[in-house]
């Protein structure tokens, strides 16, 4: 099956600077990416997805990046604010509706 | 979107007893399945719960330990059978909305978190 690796599993960041995320998955045949967010002790919400034919895609201060030659993906978060600290969660599907995870990463925003 | 509900939300459980887990949701849905979170752990799929058919259990999952019912589209249970310390989790089940034909966002219920003494 597939095999997601996520890193760093904690990050800490100064309020204001920039937050990386890196994720690898081992199925070429995955063609869909996304990213979850789950803030403590809440269920795990979707904050941005990207398919396997776009390359990067941006939602305000959040982005993520694919290489599928590589086989890795990444989310950025410019100008990190409190709100932003939680466990993000990276996922790939091969298409068949069911998504394997990464093991998450912690990010604390210090304010 | 989808709005589902879980029930119970947490439950303290004795050794070698079983729990139901129960799952509603405000839409009819194709997909629903069922993840366990170990505490500070990723999600791990358990089962894919198919209305009018068995569920499709992952690696490492039985039917035996977990049962699941799926008697129409908008509500499943999972039953966690002759429970272990090992098994306390939070349960969570989840609904996909294909994305036209596509894996699309999966929502998530609140959970269940279940502590076995």
């Amino acid at each position: 099956g597939e095999n997601v690796e996520q890193h760093p599993s904690t990050l800490s960041v100064q309020e204001g600077d920039s937050a990386v995320i890196k994720c690898t998955y081992s199925d070429s045949a995955s063609n869909y990416f996304p990213w979850y967010k789950q803030e403590l002790g809440k269920r795990p919400q979707l904050i941005i997805d990207i398919r396997s034919n776009v390359g990067e895609k941006k939602d305000q201060r959040i982005a993520v990046t694919l290489n599928k030659t590589a086989k890795h993906f990444s989310l950025h978060i410019t100008e990190t604010q409190p709100e932003d600290s939680a466990v993000y969660f990276c996922a790939a599907s091969r298409g068949d509706y069911k998504l394997s995870f990464g093991a998450g990463t912690t990010v604390t925003v210090r304010a | 979107s989808a709005v589902i509900s879980q029930k119970p939300s947490r439950d303290i459980c004795q050794r070698g007893t079983s729990l139901t887990i129960q799952c509603q949701v405000d839409s009819q849905v194709t997909m629903m399945f069922w993840y366990r979170q170990q505490p500070g752990q990723s999600l791990t799929l358990i089962a894919t719960a198919n209305q009018g058919s068995e569920a499709t259990y992952e690696s490492g999952f039985v039917i035996d330990k977990f049962p699941i019912s799926r008697p129409n589209l908008t509500f499943s249970t999972l039953t966690v059978s002759n429970m272990s310390p090992e098994d306390s989790s939070i349960y969570l089940c989840s609904v996909s909305t294909p994305d036209r034909g596509r894996t699309g966002e999966l929502f998530f219920g609140e959970g269940s978190r279940l502590t076995v003494l």
